[in-house]
C-alpha cells in the first residue's frame, strides 16, 4: 500500500524559503490517477490545502498562497516537494502531504506530517 | 471561494452516544463532501468520502449523508476512541476544509 513521508528542515528564517519533500512508497508517482498533495495545519488550528500537482505538471494552489508557492515532482526519486517563499511566523504549521485522487476527489492517505517553525 | 462551516464546534458526549456533526457549504457541492477524523499529534484519517460511501476498515458505526450544501456526519454508538476533531472537506471546487468539530468526553 502507499505510504508517504514528508522530509525537511524543521526551523526556517523569516523571509527565507521553506523547502519540503515527499517521498512516496508503494507505488509510483507517474502512473496517473492521482494528484500529490500539500496540507497544512497551524498550531491548535484547522486544515489549509496549499496545492496540488498532476505528474504530468498540471498544478493547481489555493489562491491564498499561489504568489509564494511552488510545487514540483521528482518522478525519477518518486518524491514531491514544496518551496513557500518569503515565510513569516505565520506560515509556522505542520506541514502534511497526501494524495489526492483524480476523480475520487478525496485525501488519501497522508503523512505524518512535519512541524516547521518560522523564527529567527 | 467556497466556505465550509461546521457545527457545533465543539461536543461533549458520552461512551454509547448518537452524535451528528453538521457541514454546511455555500454553495452546492452536490456530493463533493468528505469527512477525516484526526486525533492528537496524527494526521487525519479519511472516514467518509463522496458524502456517504464508507471507507475501507472504517467502522459502521460512522456514516454520512446530505446533498448540495447541506451533510451531516453521524456516530452512531460513540467509543473511546473515536473522542478527536472531524472535518469535512469539499472538492467541488478547489477544495476547503471545515474548521472543524472537537468531540470531547463529557
Amino acid at each position: 500500500q502507499v505510504q508517504l513521508q514528508e522530509s525537511g528542515p524543521g526551523l526556517v528564517k523569516p523571509s527565507q524559503t521553506l523547502s519540503l519533500t515527499c517521498t512516496v512508497s508503494g507505488g509510483s508517482i507517474s502512473s496517473g490517477g492521482y494528484y500529490w498533495s500539500w496540507i497544512r495545519q497551524q498550531p491548535g488550528k484547522g486544515l489549509e490545502w496549499i496545492g496540488y500537482m498532476y505528474f504530468s505538471g498540471n498544478t493547481f494552489y489555493n489562491p491564498s498562497l499561489k504568489s509564494r508557492v511552488t510545487i514540483s515532482i521528482d518522478t525519477s526519486k518518486t518524491q514531491f516537494s514544496l518551496k513557500v517563499s518569503s515565510v513569516t511566523a505565520a506560515d509556522t504549521a505542520i506541514y502534511y502531504c497526501a494524495r489526492f485522487g483524480s476523480g475520487r476527489y478525496w485525501f488519501d492517505p497522508w503523512g505524518q506530517g512535519t512541524l516547521v517553525t518560522v523564527s529567527s | 471561494d467556497i466556505q465550509m462551516t461546521q457545527s457545533p464546534s465543539s461536543l461533549s458526549a458520552s461512551v454509547g452516544d448518537r452524535v451528528t456533526i453538521t457541514c454546511r457549504a455555500s454553495q452546492s457541492i452536490t456530493s463533493y463532501l468528505n469527512w477525516y477524523q484526526q486525533k492528537p499529534g496524527k494526521a487525519p484519517k479519511l472516514l467518509i468520502y463522496a458524502a456517504s460511501s464508507l471507507q475501507s476498515g472504517v467502522p459502521s458505526r460512522f456514516s454520512g449523508s446530505g446533498f448540495g450544501t447541506d451533510f451531516t456526519l453521524t456516530i452512531s454508538s460513540l467509543q473511546p476512541e473515536d473522542f478527536a476533531t472531524y472535518y469535512c472537506q469539499q472538492s467541488y471546487s478547489g477544495v476547503t476544509f471545515g474548521q472543524g468539530t472537537r468531540l470531547e468526553i463529557k
